[in-house]
């Protein structure tokens, strides 16, 4: 699977959005770029995923660019419950999901 | 709540001890997986179980022994652990078909002390 490259935090004030980047310069074609996060020391939690086209969810929405190397993970409005370790992963069909460190992201009154 | 839960959320046990940590899902889904989770460190795939059948096991010292009964239940049985073994132990679930493979719901974990 292609390796993933996140900052390692951020801060985001409340209400405002948050915009979390991840750079997967060697993704291959029939690869999907995943997001989940974990909220102190629960479970990861998936929020979306996306191949070519951008995506939205009821938490989320993924644009991926056009030669895929890279996409950003927007939170419309950050609340203080978003406040996570946020995983951008890169995995092809199989069901072999490779974690790194994440960007810890910070909501701030 | 994701489906998937685990017992027990929390366990304490000395490095002669014999314990069990369970996850069962009901999702209806055909894989499950562990993961371990050090202090500081990223999530690491433990095993992977498909229909049943192991199908990864990612060097995983033997002290650690899986079980999959069915495709609802996975334990993790654990015998003469060492204190650098203390961890939150996760446990997912997901859907494989034969185009692919869908997102993983995770547990809540169990945290593990081996005194």
């Amino acid at each position: 699977d292609a390796k993933t490259t996140q900052p390692p935090s951020m801060d985001c004030a409340e209400g405002r959005a948050a915009n979390l980047p991840c750079n997967h310069s060697t993704i291959s074609g029939n690869e999907y770029v995943y997001w989940y996060r974990q909220i102190h020391s629960q479970g990861p939690q998936y929020i979306i995923h996306g191949l070519k086209n951008n995506e939205t969810n009821e938490m989320a929405s993924l644009i991926i660019t056009e030669d895929r190397k890279s996409s950003t993970l927007i939170l419309p409005h950050a609340t203080l419950r978003d406040t996570a370790v946020y995983y951008c992963i890169v995995r092809g069909n199989n069901n072999d999901m490779r974690f790194g460190a994440g960007t810890r992201l910070t909501v701030k009154p | 709540e994701t489906g998937v839960t685990q017992t027990p959320r929390h366990l304490v046990m000395g490095m002669t001890n014999k314990k069990s940590l369970k996850c069962e899902q009901h999702l209806g889904h055909n894989a499950m997986y562990w993961y371990k989770q050090s202090a500081k460190k990223p999530l690491e795939l433990m095993f992977v179980y498909n229909f049943k059948e192991q199908t990864e096991n990612n060097s995983v010292p033997s002290r650690f022994s899986p079980e999959c009964p069915n495709s609802s239940h996975l334990f993790l049985h654990l015998h003469t652990l060492q204190p650098e073994d203390s961890a939150l132990y996760l446990c997912a679930s997901s859907q494989v078909m034969a185009g692919g493979t869908y997102e993983q719901y995770f547990g809540p974990g169990t945290r593990l002390t081996v005194t």
